[in-house]
């Protein structure tokens, strides 16, 4: 079965530009996140969907973060304008269901954003 | 709210010998999942080990268990006979049933295992 997958895997980008990173799910995982992951810090979730619809973006920076996840499937998290601060990697995760506690969540292996 | 504390930023083992690693939760839901994950240099994030608020008995998958104590609210993992390739970053995660299965990570503890 195959994971989770995130591209690129790495970007460096001046501040003031923009990048976006995609993100293609375990298949038949209705749930897919977001998170950001500051160096030396845990996973911060910043959206969560389920199936296309968003379920969770408390900690989206809605002024500069978007994510998208058309058709239930495919997801693309786009940052324009990028701040120092947003450097960081990029984790998405898929599972199976929502709310369902048990349920396993899946990592991709992170797309590393460096602002400069 | 849910919270994650890992209070241990650091810990060192001697290869071959067993290490525990500290997590306590806090949350008001009753059904709730708790994970460890394993996130070596490369980044990625592997699961680990799972434990259900309702499980009666302590989640063991190979070396690693999960040390559950419920009415302290703390679910610990323990890693037997260390191998240097369990050096890595490890996060302890919860989640609830409620708020759309809502996911929180603890800070994570460094663990070196030494030869």
């Amino acid at each position: 079965e195959a994971g989770v997958a995130q591209s690129p895997r790495y970007k460096i980008i001046e501040k003031r530009q923009s990048v976006a990173f995609w993100c293609n799910p375990i298949s038949g995982h209705a749930t897919l996140y977001w998170y950001q992951q500051i160096l030396g810090q845990g996973p911060k979730l910043l959206i969560q969907f389920q199936n296309n619809g968003v379920v969770d973006d408390s900690q989206l920076p809605k002024d500069r973060f978007s994510a998208e996840r058309l058709k239930g499937v495919d997801s693309t998290l786009k940052i324009q304008p990028a701040k120092l601060e947003d450097s960081a990697v990029y984790l998405c995760a898929s599972s199976p269901t929502q709310g369902a506690s048990g349920n396993t969540i899946y990592f991709g292996e992170g797309s590393w954003l460096t602002v400069v | 709210a849910q919270k994650i504390t890992q209070t241990q930023p650091g810990m060192f083992v001697q290869e071959k010998e067993a290490v525990t690693l500290d997590c306590t939760y806090d949350t008001s839901d009753p059904s709730y999942g708790l994970f460890w994950y394993k996130q070596p240099s490369s980044g990625e994030m592997i699961f680990l080990i799972y434990q259900g608020s309702y499980d009666q008995q302590n989640a063991t998958e190979g070396r690693y268990s999960l040390n559950f104590q419920k009415a302290r609210k703390s679910a610990n993992l323990v890693i037997s006979a260390s191998q240097l390739g369990d050096s890595a970053m490890y996060f302890c995660a919860m989640r609830v049933n409620t708020n759309a299965g809502k996911s929180t990570f603890g800070d994570g503890t460094t663990l070196t295992v030494k030869p």
